[in-house]
């Protein structure tokens, strides 16, 4: 079975500062898809951004990188300049193409933004 | 494209009383998911539909909870018997396959408490 796992339950950073969130994953699957998704208090998880497995090059959306070590079964999200609407929860999520792609998610990490 | 919604978005219930709830995709997204989520844990996949057809059961889904989506388009979790164990958002989520992978989008959620 596949397990994510997010030790960070909290992290906090200073506006404008960069932070990076850890996650682990285990998986015997080859080809998957690794997630970031934020929810913030109104509780709509959004997709952050999303890596393929098969692609070495790291997935970069505007100020959101991702760090994915594959042999490691490593993928850290890094949040460059903080905003304070960055506050929320970040959830590492795996999926699985060979299934019907449902999402596996961790515990989740609770960011907040120092102004 | 207006998003997945869900309704109610809250509900407070006694405990053995019957609920519903209902989720409405994103318009011709083909796959539906519903997930549970309780306070500090990310959330854990419940059931999974493609189109009308409903391919996957968790065993966190119980016989007393029930999902359906007639016609393909919306779907209905129906927990009957409720117990304070259930009291927890329900997440619905959609997604169009495309090939390879496809993300997933998410409603707000429906709280209930069971009290």
């Amino acid at each position: 079975a596949q397990t994510v796992t997010q030790s960070q339950p909290e992290m906090s950073v200073q506006e404008a500062e960069t932070v990076t969130l850890s996650c682990t994953y285990d998986t015997s699957e080859s080809d998957y898809y690794l997630f970031w998704y934020k929810q913030p208090p109104s509780r709509q998880m959004i997709l952050v951004i999303r890596q393929e497995a098969y692609k070495q090059q790291n997935a970069t959306e505007n100020r959101f990188s991702v760090n994915f070590q594959k042999a490691a079964k490593s993928f850290s999200l890094k949040i460059s300049d903080s905003q304070l609407g960055d506050a929320a929860m970040y959830f590492c999520a795996y999926s699985w193409l060979g299934a019907n792609s449902k999402l596996t998610f961790g515990k989740g990490i609770t960011l907040s933004v120092r102004p | 494209d207006t998003g997945v919604s869900q309704d109610p978005r809250h509900k407070i219930t006694k405990r053995g009383q019957n609920v519903t709830f209902r989720c409405d995709p994103i318009s011709e997204h083909n796959r539906l998911y519903w997930y549970r989520q309780t306070l500090g844990q990310g959330p854990e996949f419940l059931t999974y539909f493609q189109n009308e057809a409903q391919l996957e059961k968790s065993r966190l889904l119980s016989d007393r909870f029930s999902a359906e989506r007639p016609k393909g388009s919306f779907s209905t979790l129906e927990i009957q018997r409720t117990e304070q164990g259930d009291s927890a958002m329900y997440l619905c989520a959609s997604s169009l396959t495309t090939g390879r992978g496809n993300t997933i989008y998410f409603g707000e959620g429906s709280w209930l408490t069971v009290v």
